[in-house]
């Protein structure tokens, strides 16, 4: 079973707060990485694909990064707003097509 | 948003009680997925399916059957809930493999079951 972790668990910031986290990914078998955003009660919102090693992509104040050799990769959120609270989620996508997904990161921002 | 519904969205059930839920789409993709969400877990691969009446098995299939006579349509079935199958459950759809490179998945709005 592949492990696909994310830290930390959950996030307080307050708004106005830069934040970050992880997602770690086995570095083998690797096709892509995703990054789904997941408020509560709506569905699991894709945020971004990436596929080499080095790829940065960025969407307004959020951006991600992918390191596949040593198999991780990290979300960035700049000047957090309470708008931005939601789970973050990311997923490994092996060359067999499953999607694998971490556990999340809770992020909740206080006005 | 990818046009993708699941029916009902809330429901309460007693243990040994069969249920069915469905996820329905409107964009002809042709793999679809039901996938469970559990605090701590993130989300789990139960059952999926690559076309019409092509089903296999995910990570957690134990319990799940699931049926695909549609292309829009696939059902979730637990013969006999339990209440260790109280969660949030979501379809999703992708047309991996039809000149996508990876496999971008579109999740339905989640359907919560509580098994009492």
């Amino acid at each position: 079973i592949l492990n696909v972790e994310q830290s930390p668990q959950s996030l307080h910031v307050q708004e106005g707060d830069s934040t970050n986290f992880t997602c770690s990914f086995p570095s083998s078998n690797f096709y892509a990485l995703h990054w789904y955003r997941w408020e509560t009660a709506k569905s699991p919102e894709a945020l971004f694909v990436m596929t080499l090693n080095g790829d940065e992509k960025k969407k307004g104040r959020i951006s991600a990064t992918l390191n596949t050799k040593e198999g991780y990769s990290y979300l960035y959120i700049k000047g957090s707003q309470p708008e931005d609270s939601a789970t973050y989620l990311c997923a490994f996508n092996n060359q067999g097509g499953k999607l694998i997904f971490g556990q999340g990161t809770e992020l909740s921002v206080k006005p | 948003d990818a046009g993708i519904t699941q029916s009902p969205r809330h429901k309460v059930t007693e243990t040994g009680t069969p249920v069915t839920l469905r996820c329905h789409q409107t964009e002809n993709h042709r793999y679809m997925y039901w996938y469970r969400q559990d605090p701590g877990h993130g989300l789990r691969l139960i059952h999926y399916s690559y076309g019409v009446k092509d089903t296999d098995k995910g990570e957690v299939s134990d319990g799940y059957s699931v049926s695909r006579s549609k292309t829009e349509d696939f059902l979730l079935t637990l013969e006999s809930a339990t209440s260790s199958q109280t969660s949030v459950y979501f379809c999703a759809i992708s047309e991996w493999g039809a000149g996508k490179s990876y496999n971008e998945q579109f999740f339905g709005p989640g359907t919560r079951l509580t098994v009492l």
